[in-house]
């Protein structure tokens, strides 16, 4: 089945500097790869996604990229703020899984002031 | 809106006990979903629903059941609790596939943080 590693599992940069989580995956048949941010006791709230035909969404600070050669996927967070620590998950899906999604073990991001 | 709500918030059952978590969305979307989120090993799917009166297994089944009697509504069972099941759980929904069969958003509800003795 598919398998999907995230790196690295905690991450600290100081408040302006830019933070990168990178995702591999396994199976050649991912086609969607959404970004979840979780905030201590919240659930995941979906922050960006990027399907199998784009190579590169951005929505302001935050920006994603997907190499489908090299099967993987990053998360670009530029100018970090403090409100930006927090849990993040990467997450696949490929066609005939009916939209189930397989999540990494999660990055923990914390930005110092 | 709500959006995807869940009850209870946090409750502690005894080793053997059964208990039912409610989850209820507002957004009229036809799939949901439960998982169960435990330090360090990320998300894992337990049950999911493409509609009103279906219900499949994920990766992690065994030990619950679920329920979609209506289509806001998705139900996890735990017949007879385990300290294994101590866990949050999630409830998620999506609007389902999207074009070319692709995974759509889902959205999560606040969790429900089970303790089982």
């Amino acid at each position: 089945g598919e398998n999907v590693e995230q790196h690295p599992s905690t991450l600290s940069v100081q408040e302006g500097d830019s933070a990168v989580i990178k995702c591999t995956y396994s199976d050649s048949a991912s086609n969607y790869f959404p970004w979840y941010k979780q905030e201590l006791g919240k659930g995941p709230q979906l922050i960006i996604d990027i399907r199998s035909n784009v190579g590169e969404k951005k929505d302001q600070r935050i920006a994603v990229t997907l190499n489908k050669t090299a099967k993987h996927f990053s998360l670009h967070i530029t100018e970090t703020q403090p409100e930006d620590s927090a849990v993040y998950f990467c997450a696949v899906s490929k066609v005939g899984s009916q939209g189930n999604l397989i999540f990494g073990k999660g990055t923990k991001l914390s930005v110092k002031p | 809106n709500a959006g995807v709500t869940q009850t209870p918030k946090f409750r502690v059952l005894k080793t053997g006990q059964s208990m039912t978590l409610l989850c209820a969305q507002d957004m009229n979307h036809e799939y949901m979903y439960w998982y169960r989120q435990d330090p360090g090993m990320g998300l894992r799917l337990i049950h999911y629903s493409v509609g009103e009166g279906t219900t499949a297994k994920g990766e992690v089944p065994d030990g619950y059941n679920v329920s979609r009697l209506k289509k806001q509504n998705f139900l996890l069972g735990l017949e007879s609790a385990a300290p294994s099941q101590t866990s949050v759980y999630f409830c998620a929904s999506s609007y389902g596939l999207a074009g070319r069969m692709t995974g759509s958003r889902q959205f999560f509800g606040p969790g429900t943080r089970l303790t089982v003795l």
